[in-house]
């Protein structure tokens, strides 16, 4: 069974550039997540999807968003890309909700703004 | 607010000691508590979790403890060994609005085991 499929892995912006990030779950799997990850802040929750709709979204800024297909794909987008934005980016997929079963994360998308 | 607070942020044993890394949060509707295990270049993955309804969880040289009154729990390794060298996060789910939860991480703990 395949696992979680993000694309790009790495990647290397300049300041006020956007970037979209793809995320492909595991088959059957409703739930995408996304989590920032950056050394001393750990896993910053970014948004939650399901079933194409947005469930639950943590303390970012309008800048980040994302969207959900009805295949369960999901992408992320950063628009006005800043230094502070670089990080990895992780997506995990469940099959249920999140906060109630298993996540299973992907390698991650790592985006370095110059 | 949301918040997950763990401790220590890096950890150093021999192998064959124990591990232990401790995890606070701040929400009495927090319900579900899982742990999460990152290995270098490597999303990370579940290794164990606890729903409030139970104080103590084992899964053979790992447990996690639930304290709901102090809103603490505590992930527990025991006879360490150095594949268990990696990044350990706590997380706990935080009401979001209506039926729904969201997951919050703690900022990691780096576990070194030592041969």
């Amino acid at each position: 069974k395949a696992g979680v499929t993000q694309t790009p892995r790495y990647l290397i912006k300049t300041r006020g550039q956007q970037v979209t990030l793809s995320c492909s779950p595991i088959s059957g799997h409703r739930s995408v997540s996304w989590y920032q990850q950056t050394p001393g802040q750990g896993l910053q929750f970014l948004f939650e999807y399901f079933s194409e709709t947005q469930r639950n979204k943590g303390n970012f800024p309008g800048r980040f968003s994302g969207r959900q297909f009805s295949n369960s794909r999901s992408e992320m987008n950063v628009s006005t890309l800043e230094l502070g934005d670089s990080a990895l980016y992780l997506c995990a997929s469940s099959l249920t909700a999140t906060d109630t079963g298993e996540l299973f994360f992907g390698e991650g998308s790592r985006l370095t703004v110059l | 607010g949301e918040n997950v607070e763990q401790h220590p942020s890096t950890l150093s044993v021999q192998e064959g000691d124990s591990a232990v890394i401790k995890c606070t949060y701040s929400d009495s509707a927090s319900n579900y508590f899982p742990w999460y295990k990152q290995e270098l270049g490597k999303g990370p993955q579940l290794i164990i979790d606890i729903r409030s309804n139970v104080g103590e969880k084992k899964d053979q040289r790992i447990a996690v403890t639930l304290n709901k009154t102090a809103k603490h729990f505590s992930l527990h390794i025991t006879e360490t060994q150095p594949e268990d060298s990696a990044v350990y996060f706590c997380a706990a789910s935080y009401p979001y609005g209506g039926a729904t939860n969201k997951l919050i991480f703690g900022t990691g703990t780096l576990l070194a085991v030592q041969p």
